[in-house]
């Protein structure tokens, strides 16, 4: 399996207080993801990244930044975690953006 | 309407049993097609990619039909470790020289003994 590690595994933060999550690859893959996913909406894209300090949005970007100074690293950032925001984060890789990902094995966020 | 669309089952089905999911996209636009496997609590696994011409990899077929903007899979001799959601995915350019994936709801499969 590709080289690729998300920490914390298990999160639990008050509403209001802002939350980092990283990603870690040892792949040199371009591309890093991060999708969050809820029941009853699959995975959606918060932001994504296609090289060092390159980032864009991805279609639920509200509340989270990015930040991507090293191949190797792709950082989300909640500035205010709200309830809403409790979910699972996945991060993702990929060689090329037209190839399948790969994906880091979650980061279970609950905001109280 | 929804860019990937799925039945979200379950399909409960017995061991041996072949078993057919169905997924339609909305973007014409769309280049590259995967089946996603995702167990409970886990990530999603790349199951295999969908081409054109069909491809098969064991007991899996995996078949795209462009003008109808429909991909299917097949899974013959189910066993009870297919147990998982199976996630529909589609790739379309998003601007920037960069592809996005999309992912459908995913439909759940349980395997009974």
């Amino acid at each position: 399996d590709a080289g690729i590690t998300q920490s914390p595994r298990h999160k639990v933060t008050e509403t209001g207080t802002p939350v980092t999550l990283r990603c870690h690859q040892t792949e040199n893959h371009r591309y890093m993801y991060w999708y969050r996913q809820d029941p009853g909406h699959g995975l959606r894209l918060i932001h994504y990244s296609y090289g060092v300090k390159d980032t864009d949005k991805g279609e639920v970007s509200d509340g989270y930044s990015v930040s991507r100074s090293k191949t190797e690293d792709f950082l989300l950032t909640l500035e205010s975690a709200t309830s809403s925001q409790t979910s699972v984060y996945f991060c993702a890789i990929s060689e090329s953006s037209v190839y399948g990902y790969t994906f880091g094995s979650g980061t279970r966020l609950t905001v109280v | 309407r929804k860019e990937v669309e799925q039945d979200p089952g379950p399909f409960n089905v017995p061991e041996g049993a072949t078993v057919a999911f169905n997924c339609t996209y909305s973007n014409s636009a769309s280049q590259s097609f995967f089946w996603y496997r995702q167990d409970c609590r886990k990530e999603p696994k790349l199951l295999m990619s969908v081409y054109s011409s069909g491809n098969e990899d064991g007991r899996f077929t995996a078949q795209l039909n462009r003008a109808s903007q429909y991909i299917s899979l097949l899974i013959r001799d189910s066993k009870l470790s297919d147990s998982a959601t199976y996630l529909c995915v589609v790739t379309a350019y998003s601007g920037a020289g960069s592809y996005q994936l999309t992912f459908g709801k995913g439909t759940k499969l349980s395997v009974i003994p």
